[in-house]
């Protein structure tokens, strides 16, 4: 069965610096991967997405994500923080099946410090 | 605007009643799902649809019902059967099963 693992249920960073938000998933076969940013009491805002082609991939709000088949991981990234990051960021791989649904992660809250 | 809207946003419910979730979307999408997210657990699928007239349950279906009469459309019953039914509920539209899917904003429900 597929699955996600985000490591780190929450990252706190300082404005300006790195952000790194882990992800690994199991899929049997080539996976669709994705990154949702949320807001409190909002719904998810697609960051980026991975279907095939080029490994790394850029979405918006400066954020990127690479994927590793070998490590079976598809991290998060963004090369310095702003307050309004401050959010949680979810992980999820599409479903090889029929359904078509997404496989979630648990969610990582990011806190970013002045 | 294109999107998907929810309503209402908060949802109060005593217990034994049935309430029901709206969700539309104007973006021509056949596809449509209901998520259910409770803190620490991500998002768990309760039931979606691929086209009209046709829905299957999700991994999390008991105690829940919906209807696809029209394309636009993916109302959401919580009946009195659902053990625990406070949580936030975030509805779902794809182009197609497998494409990338955009969310609405969610409905909070509270059960007094």
């Amino acid at each position: 069965a597929q699955s996600v693992t985000q490591l780190g249920s929450h990252v706190s960073v300082s404005e300006g610096a790195l952000v790194l938000l882990r992800c690994n998933y199991s899929s049997s076969v080539p996976p669709y991967l994705f990154w949702y940013v949320q807001y409190p009491n909002q719904g998810l805002q697609l960051l980026l997405k991975y279907t095939t082609g080029a490994t790394l991939v850029k979405g918006i709000n400066g954020f990127e994500a690479e994927f590793k088949k070998s490590e079976t991981s598809f991290h998060l990234t963004k090369p310095s923080a702003h307050m309004s990051d401050a959010a949680e960021y979810f992980c999820a791989v599409s479903d090889s099946g029929n359904t078509g649904k997404l496989i979630f992660g648990q969610g990582t809250t990011l806190q970013v410090k002045p | 605007d294109g999107g998907i809207t929810q309503s209402p946003k908060y949802l109060f419910r005593k217990e034994g009643q049935n309430v029901t979730l709206s969700c539309e979307q104007n973006l021509n999408h056949d596809a449509m799902y209901w998520y259910r997210q409770d803190p620490g657990q991500g998002l768990r699928l309760i039931y979606y649809s691929q086209i009209v007239n046709d829905f299957q349950k999700g991994d999390i279906a008991e105690g829940y019902s919906v209807s696809r009469e029209k394309k636009e459309s993916f109302p959401l019953t919580v009946t009195s059967a659902q053990k625990n039914p406070t949580a936030f509920y975030l509805c779902a539209s794809s182009f197609a099963r497998g494409d990338t899917q955009y969310f609405g904003p969610g409905t909070r429900l509270t059960v007094l």
